[in-house]
């Protein structure tokens, strides 16, 4: 078993609908990561949360410790959003890497 | 806005020969970090580093792979005696201080390494 899970694996939406993706884990953590990863392969920090909600522009990350379940949603989905959506645990001194969410949003 | 920076961004080599990926972190950050992601696959960890030692690596990290700080701005990871089943995207990152102190880690853009 994964230790970080993710769902959807995949994910298609038409522009302007309302995205979640959720993470499940089972590991002890000080904090979470949400990343994009792209074709091209390049992985960029969206968010780093330890706790409550966090928003950057339509992007909102929340996170309940009691329940070890985080949710990255996106409002107004746009095309450029199609990528890979990550959500990493930070235990200890690295990161653990759930395996993705693959996001289409077409237009 | 700083950026953590990889190279080559491809690297193509024989089974059995030696490979050095290089990275430079960002500059004021302390710890740094390889991560390898193999095709179709999720992200894994391999070594952390910090005050020019390894503090934490994982079971893929054995005899075969070296980490250095061989200079005041690079980050190497040397791979001895590739195999084919090291191709894969190796990943650098870096960060102000320890994951445990909620501090972000910034990744460069990878380096694909491709085994024949």
């Amino acid at each position: 078993k994964n230790e970080v899970e993710q769902s959807p694996q995949n994910l298609t939406a038409q522009e302007g609908e309302f995205i979640t993706i959720n993470c499940s884990y089972s590991v002890g953590i000080s904090a979470l990561h949400w990343l994009q990863q792209h074709p091209g392969g390049g992985i960029v920090s969206l968010f780093m949360l330890s706790s409550g909600k966090k928003k950057h522009g339509r992007l909102i990350a929340t996170i309940n410790i009691q329940e070890k379940h985080s949710s990255l949603h996106i409002t107004a989905s746009h095309p450029r959003d199609s990528a890979v959506y990550i959500c990493a645990a930070i235990n200890t001194d690295k990161l653990i890497f759930g395996t993705g969410t693959r996001l289409q949003v077409f237009p | 806005e700083p950026e953590v920076t990889q190279t080559p961004s491809h690297q193509v080599t024989q089974m059995g020969q030696e490979v050095i990926l290089r990275c430079v972190p960002i500059s004021n950050h302390l710890y740094f970090y390889w991560y390898r992601q193999i095709l179709g696959q999720k992200v894994e960890f391999l070594v952390s580093f910090y005050n020019n030692e390894i503090s934490e690596k994982s079971e893929i990290f054995d005899d075969q792979f070296s980490v250095e700080r061989p200079d005041g701005s690079n980050f190497t990871l040397k791979i001895r005696s590739t195999k084919l089943e090291d191709s894969a995207m190796y990943f650098c990152a870096s960060s102000e201080l320890a994951g445990n102190s909620y501090n972000e880690q910034f990744f460069g853009p990878g380096t694909r390494l491709t085994v024949l």
